[in-house]
C-alpha cells in the first residue's frame, strides 16, 4: 500500500529466535498498529504507537515488544519465537483527530518451526 | 469491551445478484465504522468509511448503512461479480484514541 511499507514479506525461523518485524510509512500519521491475522480469529491487536516513543497494549501481547524511535518506524519484536506465533502480522496507520480511518501494510508471513 | 461479529462466515452467490453482508457491534456508541476487501494471501483494502455521525456512505457499486441504536451495519453490493470474490471484514472504533475491532469477516464467492 502507498505509504506504508512492511519488511520482510516472509520469514522463516527457529523456535527460541529474537525476530524482528519493521513497518515504515511516509504519511506523517501519529498513530501505528501491529496485527496478527490467523484463522478462526481475525485480526487481534497486538501493540500500538500514538507518538514517538508511546505505546500501548492490545490483547494479545504476550511474547511481543515494540518500538517507536521516530515517527516513520514501527517495529515488532517476537523476543523468543514460538510455533504459536506463526501468523500473518499487519501493520497500520492512523492520523487521529482527522477520521480518515487506518491504511493497511501488505503484511509479513512468519512462520516459527 | 467491544465485539465485533459478521455473519454469514461464508457466502456463495451466482454472477448478477445483488446481496447484502452483516455487522453487528456490541457497544453502540462508536467513532466510525469501517468496511475493508482481503484478496487470499494480501494485505487490507479500505472499502467505505462511514463516521458516526453518518448513515450511509457508496462507493460504485457498493454501499453501506449504520444503525448506530441497533449495532448494526450492513454493506450491500449491487450486481455482484467475480472479481469482488473476496473476505469483506468489518471494524470498529469506539474513538479518535482507540485501535479498530475487527469481525472474523465474511468470505464471499461469485460464481460465474
Amino acid at each position: 500500500d502507498a505509504g506504508i511499507t512492511q519488511s520482510p514479506r516472509h520469514k522463516v525461523t527457529e523456535t527460541g529466535t529474537p525476530v524482528t518485524l519493521r513497518c515504515h510509512q511516509t504519511e506523517n500519521h501519529r498513530y501505528m498498529y501491529w496485527y496478527r491475522q490467523d484463522p478462526g480469529h481475525g485480526l487481534r491487536l497486538i501493540h500500538y504507537s500514538y507518538g514517538v516513543k508511546d505505546t500501548d497494549k492490545g490483547e494479545v501481547s504476550d511474547g511481543y515488544s515494540v518500538s517507536r524511535s521516530k515517527t516513520e518506524d514501527f517495529l515488532l519484536t517476537l523476543e523468543s519465537a514460538t510455533s504459536s506465533q506463526t501468523s500473518v502480522y499487519f501493520c497500520a496507520i492512523s492520523a487521529p483527530p482527522a477520521n480518515y480511518g487506518y491504511t493497511f501494510g501488505s503484511g509479513t508471513r512468519l512462520t516459527v518451526v | 469491551k467491544q465485539e465485533v461479529t459478521q455473519i454469514p462466515a461464508a457466502l456463495s452467490v451466482p454472477e448478477g445478484e445483488n446481496l447484502v453482508l452483516n455487522c453487528s457491534f456490541t457497544d453502540s456508541a462508536i467513532y466510525n465504522l469501517q468496511w475493508f476487501r482481503q484478496d487470499p494471501g494480501k494485505g487490507l483494502t479500505s472499502l467505505l468509511l462511514i463516521q458516526s455521525s453518518q448513515r450511509e456512505q457508496t462507493s460504485g457499486r457498493l454501499n453501506a448503512s449504520l444503525d448506530k441504536s441497533s449495532g448494526r451495519s450492513t454493506l450491500y453490493i449491487a450486481a455482484s461479480q467475480p472479481g469482488d470474490s473476496a473476505t469483506y471484514l468489518c471494524a470498529v472504533q469506539d474513538s479518535g484514541n482507540t485501535p479498530l475491532v475487527f469481525g472474523k469477516g465474511t468470505r464471499l464467492s461469485v460464481i460465474a
